[in-house]
């Protein structure tokens, strides 16, 4: 079965522009989170979805949005670039949010702001 | 204080050494508790989940936590090279708390 999906695997943008970034979850998994690794640090949480909700937002800026579609792929949007957004994006998917919920991670889109 | 304390290493060690890697916590809420391996570039791979306190083996790996002491431990018996990569602690609380909480990672090389 084929794992967490993600693209584009590696994104170049300038400063204030927008960015888009795309996460397919494993099949039967209705749950995606997005998490930014920033070098040299842990994943830090941004968002998780299910069921095309929101079930939770760390604490990054309103410049960061996400959606679920119904088919349960997701989008993370960034706006108004700054460098400090240069990092590596994760999707992570599971079941659905629960007391065994366990996160599958994708390979990441890695986004270089200059 | 942070959330999650991970020494970040580096660790260098033989090829057949045994690998003990380490993470404390704060919050005395986490109960379930998770380790990633992360190869250079890649996405983070589950490699144990436990909850609660105790130990669980898998193969060459043994996952140890106390919650007493607010510490998680992932030992790795007869390391091999292709085990060389960052290691990744992770928890979380129950109910609706959702999110994973990280530790920076310890960057493993194992020396053939």
């Amino acid at each position: 079965d084929a794992g967490v999906t993600q693209s584009p695997t590696h994104l170049i943008k300038t400063r204030g522009q927008q960015v888009t970034l795309r996460c397919s979850p494993i099949s039967g998994h209705k749950s995606v989170s997005w998490y930014q690794q920033v070098l040299g640090q842990g994943p830090q949480f941004i968002f998780q979805y299910y069921e095309k909700e929101e079930r939770g937002r760390g604490n990054f800026p309103d410049r960061f949005s996400a959606r679920q579609f119904p088919n349960y792929s997701s989008e993370l949007n960034v706006n108004a670039l700054l460098l400090g957004d240069s990092a590596l994006y994760l999707c992570a998917s599971s079941l659905e949010p629960g007391q065994q919920e366990t996160q599958y991670f994708g390979p990441g889109t890695r986004l270089l702001v200059l | 204080q942070k959330e999650v304390e991970q020494d970040p290493g580096p660790l260098s060690v033989p090829e057949g050494a045994i690998v003990s890697l380490n993470c404390t916590y704060s919050n005395s809420a986490f109960q379930y508790f998770m380790w990633y391996r992360q190869y250079s570039r890649k996405g983070p791979e589950l490699l144990m989940y436990t909850y609660s306190s105790g130990n669980k083996e898998d193969g060459r790996f043994t996952a140890q936590v106390d919650k007493s002491s607010k510490y998680i431990s992932l030992f790795i018996r007869d390391s091999q090279p292709s085990d060389s990569a960052t290691y990744l602690c992770a928890m979380r609380s129950g109910g609706s708390n959702y999110k994973l909480t990280f530790g920076k990672g310890t960057l493993l090389t194992v020396n053939p």
